[in-house]
């Protein structure tokens, strides 16, 4: 069955100082990868998605994600964060079988900057 | 352009009861997915809708049910509400077996 996994339930970091969110999927195929940010009490935006091609995946807001078929991740990266970054961020997963394209979430990874 | 649009924005109910969720997506798109939040978790899949018909369905109770419209716009409706189905729920347009787009959500209360 198809499942992601986010490892850090909540992750800290300094204005200014780099991120990164780790995401493992797990699925049959070559999956479609997603990364969403949810803001309080708000829905979720897409920051990018890999369908296929280029590993490294460039997204809104300076975001970038690398696809590793190894290692079956899709970590979330930023050179540089913004006290505006705080936010909840999800990986997900497409399945795409019998054009059912229903997405997988994991359960996320709460950022919390300090000033 | 509009996103997708959800109504209401917030809902209170109580045990036992029946809610309508609307959803009207992104003009242009034919595929319309539910899923529900509940607070801490991830989005939950419901089912998802494409051309009118239902092509999935999450693992979730009959009490859920949902259909589309001509317009593709959805309804999300539940019966015999219970408390624990106090939660965001989310709704997601698509042009085809790609990104979705997401509503703001209506947030539903049960008492």
């Amino acid at each position: 069955a198809q499942s992601v996994t986010q490892p850090d339930i909540h992750i800290t970091v300094s204005e200014g100082a780099s991120l990164e969110l780790r995401c493992n999927y797990s699925y049959g195929a070559t999956p479609y990868l997603f990364w969403y940010v949810q803001s309080p009490g708000q829905g979720l935006q897409l920051l990018l998605k890999y369908f296929s091609g280029d590993t490294l995946v460039q997204g809104i807001k300076g975001f970038e994600a690398e696809f590793k078929r190894s290692q079956s991740s899709f970590n979330l990266r930023k050179p540089s964060v913004h006290w505006s970054d705080a936010a909840e961020y999800f990986c997900a997963v497409g399945a795409t079988m019998n054009r059912d394209d229903k997405i997988i979430f994991g359960k996320g990874t709460r950022l919390h900057i300090l000033p | 352009d509009a996103g997708v649009t959800q109504s209401p924005t917030h809902l209170i109910k109580t045990r036992g009861q029946h809610v309508t969720l609307r959803c009207s997506p992104i003009s242009g798109h034919k595929s319309v997915s539910w899923y529900q939040q509940v607070l801490g978790q991830g989005p939950q899949f419901i089912f998802q809708y494409y051309e009118k018909e239902e092509r999935g369905r999450g693992n979730f109770p009959d009490r859920f049910s949902a259909r589309q419209f001509p317009n593709y716009s959805s309804e999300l409706n539940v019966n015999a509400l219970l408390l624990g189905d106090s939660a965001l729920y989310l709704c997601a347009s698509s042009w085809q077996q790609e990104t979705q787009y997401f509503g703001p959500g209506t947030r539903l209360l049960v008492l």
